[in-house]
């Protein structure tokens, strides 16, 4: 029951460098995106994907960049990592179209840190 | 304007009592779904409770309750019962019928009181 699987758990990165964190999910989702949590700011959406091929910006996009080559996949990158990107960082994905009852499916969370 | 609003940043209720966390939203689409997410100190979001713009009646699964009032635009969450297992974070969010998006609150938290 694997659902949505994001990698890694935890990480510290200095300032300038580049990573990816990893989403996968096995549900068949078309619905993928991204958010960060920062105390007192609730959940942000960065970027947002409803199909293969497919993305979007959300509220807070800058920085970081997405792509979606497969259903399964959501990878989210980070281009030169700031203090400012500091945070707790959500993968969920969820069934996408009219029904607005689907609900979003979220992965652990990865926390990172820039310094 | 924000989509989803939560006044209450923190909140204390003693165990066993009942508590009420307030969400007000914000939205001109008469398809929506609201929605609430438990966050323990252990970092996962859990679903609790779903409720439909045109359902009739509140949704309610086991000590979780939604006090759905269409016309104020809220949808407060009351859990009964309060356990300690119960201390967490909550947040409210919003699916808006042609929009993917979720909007979510920035959360409430909630300590439960022996």
């Amino acid at each position: 029951n694997a659902g949505v699987t994001q990698t890694p758990k935890f990480q510290v990165l200095k300032t300038g460098q580049s990573m990816t964190l990893q989403c996968a999910q096995d549900m068949n989702h078309e619905y993928m995106s991204w958010y960060r949590q920062d105390p007192g700011m609730g959940l942000r959406l960065i970027h947002y994907s409803v199909g293969a091929g497919i993305t979007d910006q959300g509220e807070v996009p800058n920085g970081y960049n997405v792509s979606r080559s497969t259903t399964e996949d959501f990878p989210l990158r980070l281009l030169s990592a700031a203090p400012s990107q500091t945070s707790v960082y959500f993968c969920a994905s969820s069934l996408q179209g009219g029904a607005v009852g689907n609900t979003i499916y979220f992965g652990e969370g990865s926390w990172l840190t820039v310094v | 304007a924000q989509k989803i609003t939560q006044t209450q940043p923190g909140m204390f209720v003693q165990e066993k009592e009942a508590v009420t966390l307030d969400c007000t939203y914000d939205t001109s689409d008469p398809s929506y779904g609201l929605f609430w997410y438990k966050q323990p100190s252990s970092g996962e979001m859990i679903f609790l409770i779903y409720q439909g713009s045109y359902d009739q009646q509140n949704a309610t699964e086991g000590r979780y309750s939604l006090n759905f009032q269409k016309a104020r635009k809220s949808a407060n969450l009351v859990i009964s019962a309060s356990q300690l297992g119960d201390s967490a974070m909550y947040f409210c969010a919003m699916r808006e019928g042609f929009r993917n998006q979720f909007y979510f609150g920035t959360g409430t938290s909630l300590t439960v009181i022996p």
